[in-house]
């Protein structure tokens, strides 16, 4: 049973416009999620990340909303550029000392010029 | 401060073989993990220690896999014996709190 979904699989936006990366999850004793994007030939390294305290969490041009009635997160990339061109993973841990991340399949974004 | 580092980058074997895959953590980093990566199966966890104790082992991954933290600074995973289906990257992680730092993996291919 896959414990954390992503979705879309793969997306493409132009450059400028707002990409939206979907996730969501069925644990309820998760309570951090990190997105970890990961560029080609290179290994993932993490983004951006939130607790459940808050629904909003920005840096930038990334923002994660989060709601934990549904178990549905979303990252939102506004003013999209090509080099935001990668796999972008949602992950998921229950916190406290155990440091164990569960990942999403991923979303590969490709943003065209 | 060095990264976590892998080695070998590449690393091909005939269907039967042993392999083993090397890590060194980030320097202090209490936490190790390795994962595995596939296009089709994401990022499945093999081991997570911490400390040198194996705080979780892989359900699926039980039988031909094992890791092991011969001291803080040094993990390897042997992969016995290795099938056409193991072909894959193998992430090696490092973490002193909820960041996870991946060294640059091993690509291994069982032919």
């Amino acid at each position: 049973q896959q414990q954390v979904r992503q979705s879309p699989q793969s997306l493409t936006v132009w450059e400028g416009e707002t990409a939206i990366l979907n996730c969501s999850y069925e644990d309820s004793t998760f309570d951090y999620f990190p997105w970890y994007w990961q560029f080609p030939r290179e290994s993932p390294a993490l983004l951006i990340a939130i607790r459940p305290v808050s629904n909003k969490k920005e840096d930038g041009r990334f923002t994660i909303f989060f709601n934990k009635r549904e178990k549905k997160l979303s990252l939102h990339i506004t003013d999209s550029q090509p080099g935001d061109s990668a796999t972008y993973f949602c992950a998921a841990n229950s916190g406290g000392s155990n440091y164990k991340l569960t990942f999403g399949k991923g979303t590969l974004l490709t943003v065209t010029p | 401060d060095a990264g976590v580092t892998q080695t070998p980058r590449h690393e091909v074997a005939e269907k039967g073989q042993t392999i083993i895959l090397k890590c060194e953590p980030v320097s202090g980093h209490n936490d190790l993990f390795w994962y595995r990566q596939t296009k089709i199966q994401g990022l499945e966890l093999l081991s997570y220690f911490r400390s040198k104790s194996l705080m979780e082992d892989g359900g699926a991954f039980k039988d031909r896999f094992k890791a092991e933290m011969l001291n803080s600074s040094f993990s390897t995973l042997k992969i016995q014996p290795t099938e056409p289906k193991d072909s894959a990257v193998y992430l090696c992680a490092s973490s002193l709190r909820e960041t996870l730092y991946f060294g640059s993996g091993t690509r291994l291919t069982v032919l």
